[in-house]
């Protein structure tokens, strides 16, 4: 059973410039979650869509947008990039929308590398 | 808001030793607490978990007990390995609000044969 699949794995962009990071969930998993990492502020939540609907939104400006296609891949896009966006992104899945509704568990990808510079 | 406090790392330890990363959280009303582990080059992987006051979660002979009254989440083994090396994240879902993770800073464990 293929894992969740994130691409690219490593970019590098300039400032201003924007960014679109693919996610493909477990198959059958209907949740996808993204994570920011970096080494300052640890892992923060970005956003979870579930259905191709948000449904829950992190602590972070307009410029982070995402979205779900009906095939439960999912896109994220950060626009007008800041140095400060450098970091790991990482994707999860999980069967059920909203994490209390099942297990708990996230299945995460191994992330994309995005490098401003 | 609720949040997660780990013990500063990095931990380096000799094969064998007993391990314990401290793990204390801040939350509204009773959350499920979770243990998660990265290693090198990899995404997050569940470890363990409770759900409720005095549960104990375990995994690859690691344990964490759910206590309520120290609002502690502490992961412990008895004998490390050196395949123990890897950065873990202690984690709390709260019962109240948005449906996310939210994670502690992280603790970086290395073992040294």
């Amino acid at each position: 059973k293929a894992g969740v699949t994130q691409t690219p794995r490593y970019l590098i962009k300039t400032r201003g410039q924007q960014v679109t990071l693919s996610c493909s969930p477990i198959s059958g998993h209907r949740s996808v979650s993204w994570y920011q990492q970096t080494p300052g502020q640890g892992l923060q939540f970005l956003f979870e869509y579930f259905s191709e609907t948000q449904r829950n939104k992190g602590n972070f400006p307009g410029r982070f947008s995402g979205r779900q296609f009906s095939n439960s891949r999912s896109e994220m896009n950060v626009s007008t990039l800041e140095l400060g966006d450098s970091a790991l992104y990482l994707c999860a899945s999980s069967l059920a929308a909203g994490i209390r509704s099942n297990t708990g568990e996230l299945f995460f990808g191994e992330g994309s590398r995005l490098t401003v510079l | 808001g609720d949040s997660v406090t780990q013990m500063e790392g990095p931990v380096t330890l000799s094969e064998e030793a007993f391990l314990t990363i401290n793990c204390t959280y801040t939350a509204t009303g009773y959350p499920s607490l979770f243990w998660y582990v990265q290693y090198p080059g990899e995404g997050l992987q569940l470890l363990l978990k409770a759900t409720k006051a005095d549960d104990k979660g375990s995994n690859k002979g690691f344990e964490a007990t759910y206590r309520k009254e120290t609002t502690s989440f502490h992961l412990e083994k008895g004998s490390v390995q050196v395949s123990d090396s890897a950065v873990y994240f202690c984690a709390l879902i709260s019962p109240q609000g948005a449906q996310k993770l939210v994670f502690g800073q992280g603790t970086r464990l290395t073992i040294n044969p």
